[in-house]
């Protein structure tokens, strides 16, 4: 049973779109992460959510909208999208703050043509 | 200076070598810290945490020095399973955790 399960997989969309990125754990965690991962590999912050309220939110374009419905939810939702935003996403989520270890999701590939 | 930094490599190594990574970090307030692996088109996944006193876990080893604001990762006795990118983690306080950009290792037969 996945603990962090972010769908989809894949996404190929052409610049301008609007697309989703759904996100759920199973895990009980109260904090959530989006990271972006770009084509040099360095992972970056977005947002963080703990108990559905934004904790963190990184210098990320206002195109990037974050949706906490509950604790075991976050989706991000991305405007307009431009060929910049290519990357792989990774949605985590760990127990409270400092210290913990934060699990991953498989991490959704979006490439924008 | 980036807030955490890593040697990229890659670093390419036969087995059975050991091979040690570093990592510097910018803030001397940072509290907690870790060394995640990354294996190709997967997901990071905690390899270890890294404590004041040094922690071992297995072959692997984690030490922290705070006076020079460096993380170290020792791996001995290599083997071709390994072969990953190795993510120095640094918890800065409250929710904020920042990743280094990763230290790529190959293991060769």
């Amino acid at each position: 049973d996945t603990a962090v399960s972010q769908t989809p997989k894949y996404l190929v969309t052409q610049m301008g779109n609007d697309k989703s990125i759904k996100c759920e754990q199973n895990l009980g965690h109260d904090t959530m992460y989006w990271y972006k991962q770009d084509s040099k590999k360095f992972l970056k912050i977005m947002f963080s959510y703990n108990n559905k309220e934004l904790i963190i939110n990184e210098t990320v374009p206002n195109r990037f909208s974050p949706k906490s419905p509950d604790k075991a939810h976050l989706n991000l939702h991305i405007n307009s999208l431009e060929l910049g935003d290519s990357a792989v996403y990774f949605c985590a989520s760990s127990l409270g703050q400092v210290g913990n270890e934060a699990f991953f999701g498989q991490g959704t590939r979006l490439t924008v043509v | 200076r980036k807030e955490v930094e890593q040697d990229p490599g890659p670093f390419n190594v036969p087995e059975g070598a050991t091979v040690a990574f570093n990592c510097t970090y910018s803030n001397s307030a940072s509290q907690s810290f870790f060394w995640y692996r990354q294996d190709c088109r997967k997901e990071p996944k905690l390899l270890m945490s890294v404590y004041s006193s040094g922690n071992e876990d297995g072959r692997f080893t984690a030490q922290l020095n705070r006076a020079s604001q460096y993380i170290s990762l020792l791996i001995r006795d290599s083997k071709l399973s390994d072969s990953a990118t190795y993510l120095c983690v640094v918890h800065t306080g409250g929710f904020k955790t920042i990743f280094g950009a990763g230290t790529r290792l190959f293991v060769k037969a």
